[in-house]
Order: C-alpha cells, then sequence, then structure tokens
C-alpha cells in the first residue's frame, strides 16, 4: 500500500536535547512539507522540499532542521534552539503535476506529538 | 504575503446546513482545497477546486470560491455528528509549491 508513513507517534525529548522526527512516502512524490500544529494556530510551515536535495524555509523555521537526501524521506530535527517545541508535527507529501491545471492534493501522515519533559 | 484566515469555532444541529468560510489573499493561487482532520489524527482531503470554476459539488459538500473577493467556503449539507471536526482552508502557490494552510474551524455537531 502507498502512503505517508511519520514515526514516532508520541516522542518525549529533555530540554536541550536534539530530537529528529522521521516521514518517509512510498508515493513517488517530489514535494514534502513539515507542518506544526498547536491549538488555535492551525498548521504553521516549518520547511517544505521541491526536489531531492533542495529544500526552502517556511514561516517558522528557526529551531528545526531538515535534509532531503533521498525523494521518499525529509526527516525534522527539533534543535536545542527550539524555545518552545512542544507540539503535533504533521509531515506531507504531493506529487508537483506535469501541468499548471493538474491538481496534486497533499497526503498526510498521523503525526507525531513531541513533548518536552 | 500570504495568509489564509477562517473563523475558529461553528456549531450547528444535526440535519441543518454549516458553512465554514475562509479568506485568502494570493490571486495566482491555482488550486484550494478542504481537508478534515479528526481529533490526533492527520488530515484528509475533502475536496478541492481550481481557480477557474465558481463551484463545485460533491455528494453533501457544495465548494463556492469567489476570486474577486479572494472568498471560499465550504457547506455540508444535512451535517451529521460524524462531521464534527476541524475543517481547513488550503492553497497552492504554484510558482514555488508552496501549501499554506489557514487556522482551521472546529465544527461542532449537536444532536
Amino acid at each position: 500500500d502507498g502512503g505517508i508513513t511519520q514515526s514516532p507517534k508520541y516522542l518525549f525529548r529533555k530540554e536541550g536535547q536534539n530530537v529528529t522526527l522521521s516521514c518517509e512516502q512510498n508515493l513517488n512524490h517530489d514535494a514534502m512539507y513539515w507542518y506544526r500544529q498547536d491549538p488555535g494556530q492551525g498548521l504553521r510551515l516549518i520547511y517544505y522540499s521541491q526536489i531531492v536535495n533542495d529544500f526552502q524555509k517556511g514561516d517558522i523555521a528557526e529551531g528545526y532542521s531538515v535534509s532531503r537526501e533521498k525523494k521518499e524521506s525529509f526527516p525534522l530535527t527539533v534543535t536545542s534552539a527550539q524555545k518552545n517545541p512542544t507540539a503535533f508535527y504533521l509531515c506531507a507529501s504531493r506529487s508537483r503535476g506535469q501541468t499548471r491545471v493538474q491538481n496534486t492534493e497533499a497526503f498526510f501522515g498521523q503525526g507525531t506529538r513531541l513533548t518536552v519533559v | 504575503g500570504e495568509d489564509v484566515e477562517q473563523s475558529l469555532f461553528l456549531s450547528v444541529r444535526e440535519g441543518d446546513s454549516s458553512v465554514i468560510n475562509c479568506t485568502y489573499t494570493d490571486s495566482s493561487s491555482t488550486y484550494l482545497y478542504w481537508y478534515k482532520q479528526e481529533p490526533g489524527a492527520g488530515l484528509q482531503l475533502l475536496t478541492y477546486i481550481f481557480s477557474n470554476m465558481d463551484m463545485k459539488q460533491d455528494q453533501r459538500l457544495t465548494v463556492l470560491l469567489n476570486k474577486k473577493d479572494k472568498h471560499l467556503s465550504l457547506r455540508i449539507a444535512d451535517t451529521q455528528t460524524g462531521d464534527s471536526a476541524i475543517y481547513f482552508c488550503a492553497e497552492i502557490y504554484n510558482q514555488g509549491g508552496k501549501l499554506i494552510f489557514g487556522q482551521g474551524t472546529e465544527l461542532s455537531v449537536k444532536p
């Protein structure tokens, strides 16, 4: 079955530690995205990548880092510089489409809930 | 800059229609989407509309797009308790592929 998988589902981090969230897709999608969700604030874009070995900052990239060494994988590292990392993190992927009129919906993983202890 | 705005809450009675509204800023957006999120889960696509369309109907769902006012709405007919969830509108900036979401509208359906 094709899909997008995030792991782990729950993650606990001590203050001052870096932690990496996994996102893998087998949909052959070019574009991948990381969002952070806090109550009442919707989904805020952290980083996105349109193609392997390239990625762009979203609206709240400070304190986060990503890599895109393989098409299937887009891991997100929450660094110790992120002052308030407790949140629900969602990864998504989508095909870029062949033409401007070709719709390409985004598929989401089930999320990782990160808690700082 | 890019921005998508939604009201945060909507409460309706079972059997009534629900209308969830969204405004966006980028007139060059190609596609606009509605997603649904159940508690503690990821997002699932409900429907989408291409920017050259005014309306799209899909069973109980009707999407209206007013490009002049940059306003998008989702109407759910005969709303059921199972429709209780958070609904997000989103737009894609095809120039750079950036996918931006609104804050989400929490729909509560009372029996």
